[in-house]
Order: C-alpha cells, then sequence, then structure tokens
C-alpha cells in the first residue's frame, strides 16, 4: 500500500526559484492538507482542500499555492523561495468526517539558500 | 482560540524507566477529537490514538496508555519500561467541529516533545 507519497525528499532551491512539491494518495481521500514543521512550532497548516476543485487557506498560506484537478493529487507551489521557506514539509490525506485520522507522507526537507 | 501546548521539549530516560508525556488543550468546542503522533527519526508521522471530547475512558494498548481528563483539559501519554526504539518525537494534536461545520481537515499540533531512551 503506497499511501501518501510526497516528492523529492530532499531540495535545496536559490531565493527567488521555484518549484512544486509533489503529493498524491491512493485511498480516495477527501481531504489533503499541507503542514510545515519547524523547530520548536510542531506543525502548521499551509493550504487544504476538502475534494477535487476545492481548495483554501490553512494558517500560513503566504507564498505558497495549491490546486486539486484530482481525487489523488495535491502539489504545493512555492512561487518565489525565500530563506524563511526553508522547513520539512508533510503532505497528508484523510477520508472525510469528523474523527478520522490523517495519513502522512514521508516529507520534504526543503532548504532554500 | 484553539490551542495545545507540550509544555516538555525533551525527555531523556534509561531504558525500563516508565515515562509520561503531558498534553494540555485549548478549545472552545464542545465537540473535538484529539491524536498522538509519533515521529521517529525516519521522520514519517505515524499515528498512535484518538479520542473523542465524549469518552473520558483512559485506553491500554501494550506498554501505551493515554489519560484524557476534560476537568484539567489534558490528554496525557504513558510508555511503559521504555524502550530505545520508542525514541521519537511525539505530538498532540487537536481537531474540533463547531457551529461552521466540520474542520477536521485542519489539526492544530503542539511543538512536540523529543523522548530519549538510553539504553
Amino acid at each position: 500500500n503506497a499511501g501518501v507519497t510526497q516528492t523529492p525528499k530532499f531540495q535545496v532551491l536559490k531565493t527567488g526559484q521555484s518549484m512544486t512539491l509533489q503529493c498524491a494518495q491512493d485511498m480516495n481521500h477527501e481531504y489533503m492538507s499541507w503542514y510545515r514543521q519547524d523547530p520548536g512550532m510542531g506543525l502548521r497548516l499551509i493550504h487544504y482542500s476538502v475534494g477535487a476543485g476545492i481548495t483554501d487557506q490553512g494558517e500560513v498560506p503566504n507564498g505558497y499555492n495549491v490546486s486539486r484537478s484530482t481525487t489523488e493529487d495535491f502539489p504545493l507551489r512555492l512561487l518565489s523561495a525565500a530563506p524563511s521557506q526553508t522547513s520539512v514539509y508533510f503532505c497528508a490525506s484523510k477520508k472525510q468526517g469528523f474523527g478520522t485520522e490523517a495519513f502522512f507522507g514521508q516529507g520534504t526537507r526543503l532548504t532554500v539558500v | 482560540a484553539q490551542k495545545v501546548t507540550q509544555a516538555q521539549t525533551e525527555i531523556s530516560v534509561v531504558e525500563k524507566e516508565d515515562v509520561t508525556l503531558d498534553c494540555v488543550y485549548e478549545t472552545r468546542d464542545t465537540t473535538y477529537y484529539l491524536f498522538w503522533y509519533k515521529q521517529p527519526p525516519s521522520g514519517e508521522l505515524v499515528f498512535l490514538i484518538r479520542r473523542n471530547s465524549f469518552d473520558e475512558q483512559n485506553e491500554i494498548s501494550g506498554r501505551y496508555s493515554w489519560n484524557f481528563q476534560k476537568s484539567t483539559s489534558s490528554f496525557n501519554f504513558t510508555i511503559t519500561a521504555s524502550q530505545v526504539v520508542d525514541s521519537a518525537v511525539y505530538f498532540c494534536a487537536l481537531t474540533t467541529i463547531s457551529k461552521g461545520g466540520d474542520s477536521s481537515y485542519k489539526l492544530i499540533f503542539g511543538s512536540g516533545t523529543r523522548l530519549l531512551v538510553r539504553p
């Protein structure tokens, strides 16, 4: 079972470059989210989607875009990378419904220099 | 405001010791779920347990147990007879449902507690 697959696992970007973090899930989950993990701050929600074609902002959306054209895929785009976006990024999916647990990808460690 | 506080940044114990990880939460919503996740050194997040706000029964799963107390807004996690493989960062998280509807797409995480179990 693949679950939630994120690519790449590691990435180094120069300030101002753009890139897309890929996320795919094979569990037919309605909800998908992107979080960033920073030391001492836990995970914070960047963007989320409750279904194909529906996305919205989370707690820390600035500098990021998302789209959800299919149930399976939820890419995160960094428009113009900044050193403040150096972080570990996690994609998560969960079945619609209160109390269902979220499944997380392996994470992408991004460094912006 | 909704918030999860894990005041213990790092705990170090010797193998076979018992250890409790604290989690205190804040929410005005009466319907919510609490979760614990484990993040081993490999980096992935592993779901451990969920508890809803209407179920205050404690839970035991092998060496793991959880104590949920609404009166103190706490959902603490105890590992009995700790092992080196328990070394990880542990996160407590909260999701709620309010008058606005299901917001369970959003998990509110604590800052995590790093547990180091020494042989």
